[in-house]
């Protein structure tokens, strides 16, 4: 009854490798977001979407592409791994997007490129 | 251009005992703040907010912080301390103007000691 999932939990992959990480909330949520957190613990926002429609896409290569089928699910496809892509990312939801909001996180992706 | 400081990367205190964690943000409009606790390899959980009224706002596990308008700052403190509020503390802030975007301080790690 996790209210916001990822899969999987632990990634480890190859430099130039295509991967994706899966985000679901049960919470009926309809704003959904993606986060990175570098090895410095700095968390810093990558996407977000209400509704399945993009509402904010911050300064993020284009490698990066978020896929939402439906507004409980965004899934986050990397394309050409590089080092540097090596961080926890954290997905998390949002009743709206307003900026009262709570939002609620999942328990984070560490992904290591090798 | 927002940004949100955490003065302490570090905080190590002993159980039972007081403690503040710092957080001073740089803004020139109105702002909603957030702290968040990320503990061990777990995703953040919403210890409090404050978006308007009382500048001294109650949160989970004995947490309160206190937001001050012309210091920019929410510090967070707790009276007395247990080992099991070890963890990483992050402090946010959406600014009113700017959507649901967090925007998060560089992190403080709580650590209580016996």
């Amino acid at each position: 009854d996790t209210a916001v999932s990822q899969t999987p939990k632990y990634l480890v992959t190859q430099m130039g490798n295509d991967k994706s990480i899966k985000c679901e909330q049960n919470l009926g949520h309809d704003t959904m977001y993606w986060y990175k957190q570098d090895s410095k613990k700095f968390l810093k926002i990558m996407f977000s979407y209400n509704n399945k429609e993009l509402i904010i896409n911050e300064t993020v290569p284009n490698r990066f592409s978020p896929k939402s089928p439906d507004k409980a699910h965004l899934n986050l496809h990397i394309n050409s791994l590089e080092l540097g892509d090596s961080a926890v990312y954290f997905c998390a939801s949002s009743q709206v997007a307003g900026q009262q909001e709570t939002q609620y996180f999942g328990p984070g992706t560490r992904l290591l490129v090798l | 251009a927002q940004s949100v400081t955490q003065l302490d990367s570090q905080v190590p205190v002993f159980e039972e005992a007081p403690v503040e964690l710092r957080c001073n943000y740089s803004s020139s409009v109105s702002v909603y703040l957030f702290w968040y606790v990320q503990y061990p390899n777990q995703g953040l959980q919403l210890l409090l907010k404050y978006l308007s009224g009382s500048t001294l706002v109650k949160g989970i596990n004995g947490f309160e912080a206190e937001f001050n308008k012309s210091q920019t700052s929410f510090h967070l403190r707790k009276p007395s301390v247990h080992i099991s509020d070890t963890a990483e503390y992050f402090c946010a802030v959406i600014l009113n103007n700017a959507g649901n975007m967090l925007t998060f301080g560089g992190g403080t790690r709580l650590m209580v000691k016996p």
